[in-house]
């Protein structure tokens, strides 16, 4: 059964830095793409980044590049978001997805959410 | 990067009851590469529909998704009491990724 579990999340000062993890099991980790979604509360989903399953190449959303770093540890199945320079606007719940098994940039698995809040 | 305008926002509907939400994008995707997703109150999205028309593991087939180009349609075929929820188009074809805005199923 395919496991996603993310952490890390909590709240934050503005300008200060988070690192989400997302412990993965159920699947070969390294054969799949992951990404990262994020939900606003009480607003629509936003893609924030993706990596490949090798890890050699990734991608951001606009609004967070240059501030956040995805990362992957095939050797412990764990996906990371290393989240500096946080901003009021980057409180949301955030999902870790696995990319679908008939490819494409679908997610047919995703965890149940961590939750960040950046307020003084 | 495209954007995707779901509508309607909120459609009010009985059990039973046939529906078809839109999802129309500011350009042409490529290849259908178009995704739904439903998502219920405090859980994580779930994949219905990928490639505009294929179901996703798992998915009834009382839903259904079709169109191409920029024009796009989910439709459930008779609504179930677990059908309420929000339903949000994605596509692929292109980074960033992006999603609509979503539609809210509710109960009348």
């Amino acid at each position: 059964e395919v496991q996603l579990l993310e952490s890390g999340g909590g709240l934050e000062q503005p300008g200060g830095s988070l690192r989400l993890s997302c412990a993965a099991s159920g699947f070969i980790f390294s054969s799949y793409a992951m990404s990262w979604v994020r939900q606003a509360p009480g607003k629509g989903l936003e893609w924030v980044s993706y990596i490949i399953g090798s890890g050699d190449d990734t991608y951001y959303a606009d609004s967070v590049k240059g501030r956040f770093t995805i990362s992957r540890d095939n050797s412990k199945n764990t996906l990371y978001l290393l989240m500096n320079g946080l901003r009021a606007e980057d409180t949301a719940v955030y999902y870790c997805a696995k990319r679908s098994t008939w490819g494409g940039g679908t997610f047919d698995y995703w965890g149940q959410g961590t939750l960040v809040t950046v307020s003084s | 990067e495209i954007v995707l305008a779901q509508s309607p926002g909120t459609l009010s509907l009985s059990p039973g009851e046939r529906v078809t939400l839109s999802c129309r994008a500011s350009q042409s995707v490529n290849n259908n590469y178009l995704a739904w997703y439903q998502q219920k109150p405090g859980q994580a999205p779930r994949l219905l529909i990928y490639g505009a028309s294929s179901r996703a593991t798992g998915i009834p087939d009382r839903f259904s998704g079709s169109g191409s180009g920029t024009d796009f349609t989910l439709t459930i075929s008779r609504l179930e009491p677990e059908d309420f929820a929000v339903y949000y188009c994605q596509q692929y074809a292109y980074s960033p990724l992006t999603f609509g805005g979503g539609t809210k199923v509710e109960i009348k």
